[in-house]
């Protein structure tokens, strides 16, 4: 079965600091990888996707992550964060036959001034 | 376009009554899941919907079911509810077609109802 791990619960950062945030998955197929945000009280925002190409994708907001196949991760990073960017992260995959996402826990990011 | 809307935002109900929750699709989307995001399991798939017909569904009891009526809306219903229900219960739409063998989009998530069961 498809899991989805991210190893970061919690992350404190200072604003300016650079940050990247753990996603790795088990499945042996071809996989689409995303990360959703989740700032409070705000709904799940898609930040980024990758399904195929180059594997250094481009998101909202400043973000990247860079799928690594022979690691089945997908990290996202941002060079320098922001007070703004304090939220949930969470990374996804699924299947191309699908919709159906598996979620990893979620990294809770929090950036003080 | 509209984003994903869900009704009601809150919901407050006892143990052993039932819900009906309800999710329109962005304009366009055909395809809606559901999923259940709790503090303690995170979020968890609990069905797929495309053109009326469940084509995937989660590991959840036979008490939360759903449907998809002709214009894409959704619903879903949990029956003989447990305190273990409460969570936040978010849909999702996508743009994936009936026959897309490889899926190249992305859904997008509604502002959930939250479900507390007392």
């Amino acid at each position: 079965a498809q899991s989805v791990s991210q190893h970061n619960h919690h992350v404190i950062l200072s604003e300016a600091a650079s940050l990247e945030l753990g996603c790795n998955y088990s499945y042996g197929g071809t996989v689409n990888l995303f990360w959703y945000v989740q700032y409070p009280g705000q709904h799940l925002q898609l930040l980024l996707k990758y399904f195929s190409g180059d594997p250094l994708v481009k998101g909202i907001k400043g973000f990247e992550a860079e799928f690594i196949k022979s690691k089945f991760s997908f990290n996202l990073r941002k060079p320098s964060v922001q007070w703004s960017d304090t939220a949930e992260y969470f990374c996804a995959v699924n299947t191309p036959n699908t919709d159906k996402l598996i979620f990893g826990t979620g990294t809770r990011l929090q950036v003080f001034p | 376009k509209a984003g994903v809307t869900q009704t009601p935002r809150y919901l407050i109900k006892t143990r052993g009554q039932q819900v009906t929750l309800s999710c329109s699709p962005i304009s366009g989307h055909r395809s809606v899941s559901w999923y259940q995001q709790t503090p303690g399991q995170g979020l968890q798939f609990l069905f797929e919907y495309f053109s009326e017909t469940q084509r995937n569904k989660g590991n959840f009891p036979g008490r939360f079911s759903g449907r998809q009526f002709s214009n894409s809306r959704s619903e879903m219903n949990v029956s003989t509810l447990e305190l273990g229900d409460s969570a936040l219960y978010l849909c999702a739409s996508s743009s994936r077609g009936q026959g897309a063998r490889v899926s190249t989009t992305s859904q997008y998530f509604g502002p959930g109802t939250r479900l507390t069961v007392t």
